[in-house]
């Protein structure tokens, strides 16, 4: 079964640092391009980064870029998004996606961690 | 900036049948993908690619995209169709992936 689990929020100050981990399982990771999504409370969907299988490729949501950095390790089957220089807006539960192997969708999501930015 | 436009809520009495939107100029050019999001739980993909199911969704969850307009139409709604929906294409223009608001739906 496929599975996703990401880690490592909690409450951070404005100006902070914070690591996200997802833990994948059940498909081979090497092979799927990966995303992060965030959803603020009581707010839609947000996109925030995509990373392709071999990490040549990447790309960030311009709320983001400067800031926030992703990385694979395909040995790991593991993904991370290292967040600086935090924001109150930032504050959101942040979901990893696997991609669609022919398609930019998003068809298996883990069950997020949230990320508190406040003083 | 490339916006995708939802409205902010649809209702259907149950058994009847559900039609969510996402505009946008030409979106037809684009592939379109849907997903359904319950509360406090992860987005499930319903439809991606305008039309395509992935296994396990129902065959009253379909899809049509042409013009500006796509849509996700629910055939035979159930209560437990009752969520938020949104929309998400991928711009290769500018390489970023955008998500419409978001429509809840609302089973009467």
């Amino acid at each position: 079964e496929v599975h996703l689990v990401e880690s490592g929020g909690g409450l951070v100050q404005p100006g902070g640092s914070l690591r996200l981990s997802c833990a994948a399982s059940g498909f081979t990771f090497r092979i799927y391009s990966m995303n992060w999504v965030r959803q603020a409370p009581g707010k839609g969907l947000e996109w925030v980064s995509y990373i392709s299988s071999s990490s040549s490729t990447i790309y960030y949501a311009d709320s983001v870029k400067g800031r926030f950095t992703i990385s694979r390790d395909n040995d790991k089957n593991s993904l991370s998004l290292q967040m600086n220089s935090l924001r109150a807006e930032d504050t959101a539960v942040y979901y990893c996606a696997k991609e669609h192997l022919t398609a930019h969708a998003f068809d298996m999501w883990g069950q997020g961690t949230i990320v508190t930015v406040s003083s | 900036s490339y916006v995708l436009t939802q409205p902010p809520s649809v209702s259907v009495a149950p058994g009847q049948t559900a039609r969510m939107t996402c505009e946008r100029n030409n979106i037809g050019s684009k592939s379109v993908h849907w997903y359904q999001q319950k509360p406090g739980q992860a987005p499930v993909l319903v439809v991606y690619d305008d039309s395509d199911r992935p296994s396990g969704i129902p065959e009253r969850f379909s899809g049509s995209n042409s013009g500006n307009t796509a849509t996700l139409t629910i055939s035979r709604v159930e209560a437990g169709d009752e969520a938020d929906y949104y929309c998400q294409v991928w711009d290769s223009s500018s390489d970023l992936v955008v998500f419409g608001g978001g429509t809840k739906l609302t089973v009467l």
